[in-house]
């Protein structure tokens, strides 16, 4: 089956850096998501992103679908950032809309 | 902006009891689904669920699950006779259309512990 693996595993930062967090996956994809897992438990949906590239305020992801991964950029992090990132893909043909989840990169941002 | 809302947040049970986790999907979402978390693991994909039936399953949805939409607006999952490895976090999300479409939404979840 498909392999979707997520770099770096865990990454701490002071509040004010940048990052970047990878998501490889192994076979074509229909549809790619980033989500955030606050501390609370929410899965919160940052970006549908099967392709190309979209910014959400200090948050945007790229997706180059024919290298097969994806990038999401954090900009000026906040604490409030601090939890785990998952990538997650639907692979062909996606029909039932099962989305396969990598591992996480978990973030703590400290102040 | 509409949300997936589950009940509920906690639930702790006996081995061998059955629970059912409820959900109520966004209104005019018309695919379902439940997904599991054990505790520091990656989010795993149960059942999705469309036009009143099982669209797909994974290995996991064994016969002690089942899903059901009893109405126009819930979504149950019902475990029959729980073990100590259903012990998780389960979510419950929906879309407006599958696969290559859109974001699915999440709820907040349902933690399942057994004891």
């Amino acid at each position: 089956g498909i392999q979707v693996e997520q770099s770096p595993p865990d990454l701490i930062l002071q509040e004010g850096a940048n990052s970047t967090l990878r998501c490889n996956f192994s076979d074509s994809v229909n549809n790619l998501q980033w989500f955030h897992q606050n501390p609370w438990g929410q899965l919160i949906n940052l970006f549908y992103i099967p392709s190309g590239t979209k910014q959400n305020g200090r948050l945007s992801a790229t997706t180059v679908a024919t290298e097969r991964y994806s990038l999401l950029y954090i900009s000026s992090s906040q604490t409030t950032d601090s939890g785990v990132y998952f990538c997650a893909v639907v692979i062909p043909p996606g029909n039932t809309g099962k989305l396969i989840f990598g591992q996480g990169t978990t973030l703590q941002v400290k102040p | 902006e509409p949300e997936v809302t589950q009940t509920p947040s906690h639930q702790v049970t006996q081995m061998g009891q059955e629970v059912i986790l409820r959900c109520v999907p966004i209104s005019n979402h018309l695919y379902f689904y439940w997904y599991r978390q054990i505790l520091g693991q990656k989010v795993e994909f149960l059942v999705s669920f469309y036009n009143n039936e099982i669209s797909e399953k994974s290995e996991i949805f064994d016969d002690q699950f089942s899903v059901e939409r009893p109405d126009g607006s819930n979504f149950t999952l019902k475990i029959r006779s729980t073990k100590l490895e259903d012990s998780a976090m389960y979510f419950c999300a929906s879309s407006v259309v599958a696969g290559g479409g859109e974001k699915l939404f999440f709820g907040s979840g349902t933690q399942l512990s057994v004891l």
